[in-house]
């Protein structure tokens, strides 16, 4: 079946500028996660969507980013007024959700953004 | 949440040779995951442990996970240039929790 697909595969833009970083979760899955991998780095949580709750968005590092999931489907990551120091592997991945258990995460293969 | 130390950060091996990743918590893991990174690719989950223990093989790998919970290793036998790629565990971020928090990762090169 489908993974996790993310769109665009990459992204360049100026300083500046907003950016919209999409992410289609597995059909199903219930749970959405946002993260971001620097260049040779680990990963790090931006922010957690779970159904109907209200998102875990304590990853986030600046209110210049926003997250929303519409339909408990698709997500949208933005970015205003990008700076240099966003320029990052942006990953989505999502998992079933199931009440009790640790979920295994799927991955998408990410949106490589960098802002000159 | 939960907090998890991997170690080490960098490793190089000779084609051939044994490779071992360890991930250290201060504090009981209900679970691990690990998952493997190629160059250039995302994460892939690999396993989940959740038995105090509990030892699981896939081929050349074998994954273990302490006794006491607070500790697992993924060691290579024989490594090879498929190797290659970041590995990290992941363990639940609280109780009730469906989240993970990831270790930074171990970076493996294979010398061919």
């Amino acid at each position: 079946g489908a993974g996790v697909s993310q769109s665009p595969s990459n992204k360049v833009t100026e300083k500046g500028k907003d950016v919209e970083l999409r992410c289609d979760p597995i059909s199903g899955h219930t749970a959405l996660y946002w993260y971001r991998q620097s260049l040779g780095q680990g990963l790090e949580f931006l922010i957690y969507f779970q159904g109907n709750s209200a998102p875990d968005k304590s990853g986030l590092p600046s209110d210049r980013f926003s997250a929303e999931r519409t339909g408990g489907s698709v997500s949208t990551l933005t970015i205003q007024r990008t700076q240099q120091e966003d320029s990052a592997v942006y990953l989505c991945a999502s998992s079933v959700g199931l009440a009790g258990f640790t979920d295994t995460q799927y991955f998408g293969p990410g949106t490589r953004l960098t802002v000159l | 949440g939960q907090q998890v130390m991997q170690i080490p950060q960098y490793q190089h091996v000779q084609e051939g040779e044994d490779f071992t990743t360890y991930c250290n918590s201060s504090t009981t893991l209900s679970n691990i995951q690990w998952y493997k990174q190629r160059p250039g690719g995302h994460p892939v989950f690999l396993i989940q442990l959740v038995k105090s223990g509990e030892v699981k093989k896939q081929k050349r790998l074998t994954f273990q996970f302490g006794e006491a919970k607070k500790n697992s290793s993924l060691h290579i036998t024989a490594t090879q240039t498929t190797d290659v790629g970041t590995y990290f565990c992941a363990v639940n971020s609280g109780a009730g929790s469906y989240q993970l928090t990831f270790g930074k990762g171990t970076k493996l090169s294979v010398i061919p």
